[in-house]
């Protein structure tokens, strides 16, 4: 079965500095990996996704992760935090782009003038 | 972009009750929708995948007879959960699956209180 680990369900960061949310997953087949943002009162939305081709995927709002199979990892980062990046982040995986997302908990990040 | 709504986004009912929410593709035509449920403090975690046309595909330990899925039109998928509990107090997402790239989009959620 696939999994997930988000660590730290609070993330504080200062406004101008790296933004970086770890994800690491289990998954038995090659996996399809994403990152999703959700602000108050919005569903998910996509920020990136990695699918087997380049491993350093960049999304939108300027974030971009790095898929690492040796460290099953596929941390998000940001080298410069805006006000508007505070929100809630998940990382979901989906053995083999099988369409059956399993997600993290969840990481809320605020953002520190 | 795809919009995905669901109705109602908030409902209290009675113990015994059935409820009914609705997940709508606004602009795209969905073969494919997919219910999640959320905990508070907890992830995201997939109770069934629904098919337009045909029944829909359950995960292990998610009760079928109470969590009934109707996808009968393109546009539309339907959770009812019947005789409802106070441990069927829960966050309950859907996604719309876009026919051509097979991303995901998400509705906003309906929050679930049972009394």
């Amino acid at each position: 079965a696939q999994s997930v680990t988000q660590l730290g369900s609070h993330v504080s960061v200062s406004e101008g500095a790296l933004v970086l949310l770890r994800c690491n997953y289990s998954s038995s087949v090659p996996p399809y990996l994403f990152w999703y943002v959700q602000y108050p009162n919005q569903g998910l939305q996509l920020l990136l996704k990695y699918t087997s081709a380049a491993t350093l995927v960049k999304g939108i709002n300027g974030f971009e992760a790095e898929f690492k199979k040796s460290e099953t990892s596929f941390h998000l980062t940001k080298p410069s935090a805006h006000m508007s990046d505070a929100a809630e982040y998940f990382c979901a995986v989906s053995p083999g782009g099988n369409n059956r997302l399993a997600f993290g908990k969840g990481n809320q990040v605020v953002v520190i003038p | 972009g795809a919009v995905v709504s669901q109705h109602p986004s908030w409902v209290i009912c009675k113990s015994g009750t059935s409820v009914k929410i609705e997940c709508r593709s606004l602009d795209f035509q969905a073969t494919t929708m997919f219910w999640y449920r959320q905990f508070p403090k907890q992830s995201l975690m997939l109770m069934a995948t629904s098919n337009e046309g045909s029944k829909a595909t359950y995960e292990q330990g998610v009760e079928k007879d109470k969590f009934l899925i109707n996808h009968a039109s393109l546009t539309l998928s339907t959770l009812t959960v019947t005789s409802a509990h106070p441990e069927d107090s829960s966050f309950y997402i859907c996604s719309a699956m876009a026919p051509m790239s097979h991303e995901q989009y998400f509705g906003p959620g309906t929050r679930l209180t049972v009394t």
